[in-house]
């Protein structure tokens, strides 16, 4: 069983603040970690697909760095609005990609006006 | 819009009723897919479709009967759920099966179920 580690669990930020959050994976048979980004009612959106050590993807105000060496990846949201009041969940991909994602429980991030 | 409709978006039955979750996807994708989102617990993923073809199965109860007619078209057909079935079931769908891990899935909105 694959352990995909999210934290903090939620998170509350004042608008205008920056802020990051952890993805934990296992460190053995990387082969890549996806973001998404999932707002209430709606359906989750992809933000990136990750694949290589020290890989760092940006997306707007939105930037992910990829550590496979010690396994975690890093998401951050840059001058943070309302809008980007979500959760947000990592998927992990082992081997040869054939066994899917593995998903963490996601970070709950809520922006405060 | 991710181009991935589910309907309903809610329900509600008894554990002797029989009901199917309907998703559609307009992508022109081959491969769709059943998540199962339980209160506090990860997205879980419980079957794989490609090109109409089951190719993953993770130990899900027989309760739970999947139907893929064709690629844009999959059903979760339920029979004699039990309360703790109660959860958010999301469908998605990818250009490939898997596709290696490097696919992006889109997601539909869900189906929220309630047994009684």
């Amino acid at each position: 069983i694959l352990n995909v580690e999210q934290s903090p669990q939620s998170l509350h930020v004042q608008e205008g603040d920056s802020t990051n959050f952890t993805c934990s994976f296992p460190s053995s048979n990387f082969y890549a970690l996806h973001w998404y980004r999932w707002e209430t009612a709606k359906s989750p959106e992809a933000l990136f697909v990750m694949t290589l050590n020290g890989d760092e993807k940006k997306k707007g105000r939105i930037s992910a760095t990829l550590n496979t060496k010690e396994g975690y990846s890093y998401l951050y949201i840059k001058g943070s609005q309302p809008e980007d009041s979500a959760t947000y969940l990592c998927a992990f991909v082992s081997g040869g990609g054939a066994d899917g994602l593995t998903f963490g429980k996601g970070t709950h991030l809520i922006i405060q006006p | 819009e991710t181009g991935v409709t589910q309907t309903p978006r809610h329900l509600v039955m008894g554990m002797t009723n029989k009901k199917s979750l309907k998703c559609e996807q307009h992508l022109g994708h081959n491969a769709m897919y059943w998540y199962k989102q339980s209160a506090k617990k990860p997205l879980e993923l419980m079957f794989v479709y490609s090109l109409e073809e089951r190719v993953e199965n993770n130990s899900v109860p027989s309760r739970f009967s999947p139907e893929c007619p064709n690629s844009s078209h999959l059903f979760l057909h339920l029979h004699t759920l039990q309360p703790e079935d109660s959860a958010l079931y999301l469908c998605a769908s990818s250009r490939k099966v898997l596709a290696g891990g490097l696919d992006t899935q889109y997601f539909g909105p869900g189906t929220r179920l309630t047994v009684l």
